[in-house]
């Protein structure tokens, strides 16, 4: 399982543009990029998900570069209700492999 | 979309006792089921990995006769905190593979034990 490194915490002014990036050297080639969106005392919620370049949903937008090594996830004008931890996770395609969470980022959204 | 329902959403029990957590997958069949321990501020550690008709797979250091896992059907997996201690005061979360081929999870919304 490819480990993933991203920052722990990041502040945000409502309205702003709100990129967290993850790193996943180790990334193999059947592995996808997957985020999740915790708030507390809640279970994770799927984000997005992407392979290669990029990804949009009503949500966010999913950037991976061409080497994979890395992946940052954007969140358009974020508010209030955007504070949450971030987790990148790195899965393998298919199957019902176990998926295992790293630390994530903690993103507070600051009026 | 897939849902997956949890229950007890909270619980508070007497040191000794037995707690049982229920995990359903609502509208699609799991498979396999995977159960999440989280203490606070801290992320999600996976604990096993529940297989329908079959034996659980536990994880290094997870107790398999203290944390008990039945997957009796492919919708429903329990997961039983047998003889329960305040250090087993966590907050569990199951979640299902939809098996769509793209290892997304859906989670349920998690069982808040606190055990005094």
């Amino acid at each position: 399982l490819a480990k993933t490194t991203q920052p722990i915490s990041m502040d945000s002014y409502e309205g702003q543009e709100v990129n967290i990036t993850c790193s996943h050297n180790n990334i193999a080639t059947n592995d996808y990029i997957t985020w999740y969106q915790q708030f507390p005392s809640q279970g994770p919620r799927f984000i997005i998900q992407g392979y290669k370049t990029k990804v949009t949903n009503e949500v966010a937008s999913l950037f991976i570069p061409a080497d994979r090594k890395s992946s940052t996830l954007s969140l358009p004008r974020v508010s209030l209700s955007d504070t949450a931890v971030y987790y990148c996770l790195v899965v393998l395609s298919g199957g019902y492999q176990k998926v295992t969470f790293g630390t994530g980022t903690k993103l507070q959204v600051i009026p | 979309g897939a849902v997956v329902s949890q229950h007890p959403s909270w619980v508070i029990c007497k040191s000794g006792t037995s707690v049982k957590i229920e995990c359903r997958s609502l509208d699609f069949q799991a498979t396999t089921m995977f159960w999440y321990r989280q203490f606070p501020k801290q992320s999600l550690m996976l604990m096993a990995t529940s297989n329908e008709g079959s034996k659980a797979t536990y994880e290094q250091g997870v107790e398999k006769d203290k944390f008990l896992i039945n997957h009796a059907s492919l919708t429903l997996s329990t997961l039983t905190v047998t003889s329960a201690h305040p250090e087993d005061s966590s907050f569990y979360i199951c979640s299902a593979n939809q098996q769509l081929g793209d290892n997304v999870l859906t989670f349920g919304a998690g069982s808040r034990l606190t055990v005094l």
